[in-house]
């Protein structure tokens, strides 16, 4: 079975401020994809990032980086110098191929993430 | 512009009511799903479908019923035997359902059964 853990239910950070968000998955299989979704109030999911399971890199998009570590099996997000705008739920997701061409997607329980200026 | 568009954005019934929410899209894919989002619980799968006139059940199936008669279009009824039917609804889709591939959302409809 495939889990996500998302421990961090509330952040709140003070503007220009670093935060961290974090994500553990469980997966049994060795090829998957992890993903991270923002939901701003609007409630749109949008999508920000995927990462298969055999590319370790770390990745920097603007102030948003992401610290994929196969080793403690987590798939950690940081925006740097953080913004009001900043401020949504994010989802951290896990699909893995499940019964030939079907998959399975699991999401995290997310993050409210409040920037306060 | 490409996207997904959900209606109505809020909706309130009374209790023993079906309703149905719609979802339309128009980038052309595949895939189209329906998820359910409560306070703190995240997004859970009710249904999907990855080719018109088929559809498969996701986690939480029961009481809820869809179909797919146009690629584009994937409208999802809450019928009355669903128990707990107040939540946050979200549509979304993907180029061929591919595993890898990511999804779309539209905006949401906002179910209030009272």
């Amino acid at each position: 079975a495939q889990k996500v853990t998302q421990a961090q239910t509330e952040i709140s950070v003070v503007e220009k401020e670093d935060v961290t968000l974090d994500c553990v998955y469980e997966t049994r299989d060795t090829t998957y994809y992890l993903f991270w979704y923002k939901q701003p109030p609007s409630g749109e999911l949008v999508f920000l990032i995927r990462r298969n399971s055999f590319d370790e890199q770390n990745e920097i998009s603007g102030r948003y980086s992401w610290n994929f570590q196969k080793s403690t099996s987590s798939f950690n997000f940081t925006i740097t110098a953080s913004q009001v705008v900043d401020s949504a739920v994010y989802f951290c997701a896990l699909s893995v191929v499940s019964g030939g061409s079907n998959y399975k997607l699991t999401f995290g329980k997310g993050t409210l993430l409040t920037v306060n200026p | 512009d490409g996207g997904i568009t959900q209606s109505p954005k809020y909706l309130f019934r009374k209790e023993g009511q079906n309703v149905t929410l719609s979802c339309e899209q128009n980038l052309n894919h595949d895939t189209m799903y329906w998820y359910r989002q409560d306070p703190g619980q995240g997004l859970r799968l009710i249904y999907y479908s990855q080719i018109v006139n088929d559809f498969q059940k996701g986690d939480i199936a029961e009481g809820y019923s869809v179909s797919r008669e146009k690629k584009e279009s994937f409208p999802l009824t809450v019928t009355s035997a669903q128990k707990n039917p107040t939540a946050f609804y979200l549509c979304a889709s993907s180029n061929r359902g591919r595993y890898n591939s990511p999804l779309h959302f539209g905006n949401g409809t906002r179910l209030t059964v009272t």
